[in-house]
This record gives structure tokens, sequence and C-alpha cells, in this order.
């Protein structure tokens, strides 16, 4: 199994500003994503972060909006740029290796974003 | 593309009794399932997953579901629900090639379970 932490786990920020999320997991993974839960609402699909090379970003997310970056296979950061309350969410880093035989893909615990 | 769709939003129960949460999927392509379930405040935690072979999973905490490709189902059900089994409970589908890993979650259920 993985084990996967996020910092910070929650955050209050004032529009305009940026605010950057850390993903950290356990033991090196193939593949990390980056999810969003609205409130009262399930997971989106932000983008998977690609180690050594940019993210793929799914549709209605921007890499402007979102830039995300994977240095090594244990670590992530998603940036939220020039905020506005309707970034106001929760932010969930998920990796595993999904499609290899060992299909689990475990979930952090994540980030509790309020923007005012 | 594939959705989920998880018929009800909102399930209460009472302690000790059975419970079934719903869900169905599209794709036009084969998918992996997934049950997750979200404790207030907390992450998500993998439940059971169905990948192939029996379509009746096992999972965690005494959880299983059977999928069911000609009904696109993919319900999980509990013989006897506990007060700790209080949690939102999302169904996921994911599918393969390029897309591995990345999933598609329905809305969510809200299981209350009433001493």
């Amino acid at each position: 199994s993985a084990v996967i932490s996020q910092k910070p786990s929650r955050d209050i920020c004032q529009r305009g500003t940026s605010l950057t999320i850390q993903c950290q997991v356990d033991s090196q993974v193939t593949m990390m994503f980056w999810y969003r839960q609205q409130p009262g609402q399930s997971l989106t699909l932000i983008a998977t972060a690609n180690q050594g090379s940019e993210a793929t970003y799914e549709s209605g997310f921007v890499i402007d909006k979102f830039p995300i970056s994977r240095p090594n296979l244990t670590f992530s950061t998603l940036t939220v740029s020039n905020m506005s309350p309707e970034d106001s969410s929760i932010y969930l880093c998920s990796a595993g290796h999904p499609g290899t035989g060992r299909d689990e893909q475990y979930f952090g615990p994540g980030t509790r974003l309020t923007v005012t | 593309a594939q959705s989920v769709t998880q018929l009800d939003s909102q399930v209460p129960v009472f302690e000790e009794a059975p419970v079934e949460l719903r869900c169905n999927y599209s794709s036009s392509v084969s998918v992996y399932l997934f049950w997750y379930v979200q404790y207030p405040n907390q992450g998500l935690q993998l439940l059971l997953k169905y990948l192939s072979g029996s379509t009746l999973v096992k999972g965690i905490n005494g959880f299983e579901a059977e999928f069911n490709k000609s009904q696109t189902s993919f319900h999980l059900r509990k013989p006897s629900v506990h007060i700790s089994d209080t949690a939102e409970y999302f169904c996921a589908v994911g599918t393969g090639g390029t897309s591995y890993g990345k999933l598609t979650f329905g809305q969510g259920t809200i299981l209350t379970v009433h001493p």
C-alpha cells in the first residue's frame, strides 16, 4: 500500500492570491493525479501529474490556473492561481500503479481551501 | 467517455439492518469499478474494486459488491450495518489504455446508520 500526505491540510486565502499544495507519497508510484471536490459535490479529475514533463489536464482545467509539478516519483505540487471564491474546494491527490497489475489507487486526506 | 450514477443521494438505515447502495455506469469500453468511503473530514478509503474475474467482490468492513455487465451496475451491499458505517460512499469507474487511473466518480451516497 501507499500512504499519501498533503500539506497544508486546510487554508483560508484571499481572492487574487495563489496557494501551492504539496503531495508526498511514501513509496515510488507510477501515476499521480489531482482531483477537486467542490462543496456538496463529487470528485472531478483536474489533471494527471507526469514525472519530469507537463501535466495532462482534463477538459475545463488549464495550466495557467492550476500549474502542476512532479519532479520525482513520490512528490507533486498543485498551485491554485489567482484564486476566487469559486475555487473553494477540497483538493485531493491520488497515486498508485493503475494498469500494472497492482491496481490500487490511494487518496490523500485532502486540502480544504476556502477563498474569501 | 464514461459516467456514473448513484441512484440514492441519502440512505438512512437502522443499525444491524442490511443495506444496498446502488451504482450504475455507462461506458463504451471495458471498465474497472471501485467503491470508496469518505468519513467526515477525511480522505477517501478504498472499500473494494472489480478489475476482472469473479463478479462478486468482497471488500473491507464486511462490504461486498456485484458487477452486473448486462445491467451496467455495481451495487454495494452489507448484510448488517454498524453505527461506524455512517459515511459518504462513492462509486467510481476507470478504463484502461491511456486512461488508466483516471477515475470518474458518482455523486456520492450518504449512508446514515441510526441506533
